[in-house]
């Protein structure tokens, strides 16, 4: 079975400009959570998403978006790039986000360097 | 809220040596996991182990065992017969049973391996 997939794996970009990142989840999940990973704050959660609707968010500001489709393609959209931005942008998937059982599975990741 | 301290930031270990990588966590929660992911150079996540709160043996994965210490609250991951691919950083985490929660992770343990 195929892991996660995360396209593009890297992406560099400039102030002031916005970006996409997409994640395929193993087939079958219909969990996908996106994780910021910087040398200083560490791994951060985003949001997660679960057939289609946002069930969880966590503490970044609105220029960070996302989205899941009927075949639970996730994409995440940050607006207004920022320095501060330059991270790797991890995605997980996991069969439906509940109980112990359910592990998140992760993909390699898109790093994101804006200048 | 949950925290998890992963209090050696590196190791050093010698090759087919066994090596152990410390995490503390704290929850008031009575039901939780807790994780360990591997993560290479190249960035992707790697489920290692899981261990559940209410689990009483230890939970073990080929080379990967949680020594599983729930008074002390304490998840540490043991790895024998260290390899040269075993250098990596190591993270624990955690998540509760109830709602949707997302992984809450430490730090990191860098660990190298030498031949």
């Amino acid at each position: 079975k195929a892991g996660v997939t995360q396209t593009p794996r890297y992406l560099i970009k400039t102030r002031g400009q916005q970006v996409t990142l997409s994640c395929s989840p193993i087939s079958g999940h219909r969990s996908v959570s996106w994780y910021q990973q910087t040398p200083g704050q560490g791994l951060q959660f985003l949001f997660e998403y679960f057939s289609e609707t946002q069930r969880n968010k966590g503490n970044f500001p609105g220029r960070f978006s996302g989205r899941q489709f009927s075949n639970s393609r996730s994409e995440m959209n940050v607006s207004t790039l920022e320095l501060g931005d330059s991270a790797l942008y991890l995605c997980a998937s996991s069969l439906e986000g509940r109980g112990l059982i359910d592990t998140q599975y992760f993909g390699p990741g898109t790093r994101l360097t804006v200048l | 809220a949950q925290k998890i301290t992963q209090t050696q930031p590196g190791m050093f270990v010698q090759e087919k040596e066994a090596v152990t990588l410390d995490c503390t966590y704290d929850t008031s929660d009575q039901s939780y996991g807790l994780f360990w992911y591997k993560q290479p150079s190249s960035g992707e996540m790697i489920f290692l182990i899981y261990q559940g709160s209410y689990d009483e043996q230890n939970a073990t994965e080929g080379r990967y065992s949680l020594n599983f210490q729930k008074a002390r609250k304490s998840a540490n991951l043991v790895i024998s017969a260290s390899q040269l691919g075993d250098s990596a950083m190591y993270f624990c985490a955690m998540r509760r049973t109830s709602g949707n929660t997302p992984l809450v992770f430490g730090k990191g343990t860098r660990l190298s391996v030498i031949a």
